[in-house]
């Protein structure tokens, strides 16, 4: 059973530019979060998509942006980027109405902006 | 609002020797707390984590967790690591008045030596 699958593994990007992630989640789950974790410190919550919209939203600017799809995937879409937003990006996905219980996170997508 | 601290930020120790990695959180609500481990270039993996019922939790690869209300505590314990064991540890919590997301500390790195 394939657990959660993010695309790009790598991706570099120039200022300026806009980038797209995604994300495919465990089966049978179908909420998915976002987390950006820049280097040498935790992870923060970006935004969690539920029934294809956006639930929760965490302390970052509209340049982030998401989607879900009718499968549960996701996307994460970024504009405009700034070399702060050189992160790694984790998916993460949960159960139905389970997301207290723990949630699965995928190896996530180095994006690097130079 | 969440908060989690890891008073640690890095921690070396021989290999077979003990290991506590010391996570305080900040809730004014009813909380679930998690640990993760990150190796490296990798995603988050659950070790375990404290929903209801038991303080002392057990996870996988001999790791254990004890919830402490009145110290707003959930230190990660190990009686014997190995060489493997070498990676970063994420504290996190999350609750309902939250939304269900996870705040994360900013990780302890655990180094272990032969």
């Amino acid at each position: 059973d394939a657990g959660v699958t993010q695309s790009p593994t790598h991706l570099i990007k120039t200022r300026g530019q806009q980038v797209t992630l995604r994300c495919s989640p465990k089966s049978g789950h179908d909420t998915v979060s976002w987390y950006q974790q820049a280097l040498g410190q935790g992870p923060q919550f970006i935004f969690q998509y539920y029934e294809e919209e956006e639930r929760q939203r965490g302390n970052f600017p509209d340049r982030f942006s998401g989607h879900q799809f009718p499968n549960y995937s996701s996307e994460l879409n970024v504009n405009a980027l700034l070399l702060g937003d050189s992160a790694l990006y984790l998916c993460a996905s949960s159960l139905p109405g389970q997301g207290n219980y723990g949630y699965t996170f995928g190896s996530g997508t180095r994006l690097t902006v130079v | 609002a969440q908060s989690v601290t890891q008073l640690d930020s890095q921690v070396p120790v021989f290999e077979e020797a003990p290991v506590e990695l010391r996570c305080n959180y900040s809730s004014s609500v009813s909380v679930y707390l998690f640990w993760y481990v990150q190796y490296p270039n990798q995603g988050l993996q659950l070790l375990l984590k404290y929903l209801s019922g038991s303080t002392l939790v057990k996870g996988i690869n001999g790791f254990e967790a004890e919830f402490n209300k009145s110290q707003t505590s959930f230190h990660l314990r190990k009686p014997s690591v190995h060489i493997s064991d070498t990676a970063e540890y994420f504290c996190a919590v999350s609750g309902k008045a939250a939304g269900n997301k996870l705040t994360f500390g900013g990780g302890t790195r655990v180094l272990v030596k032969p």
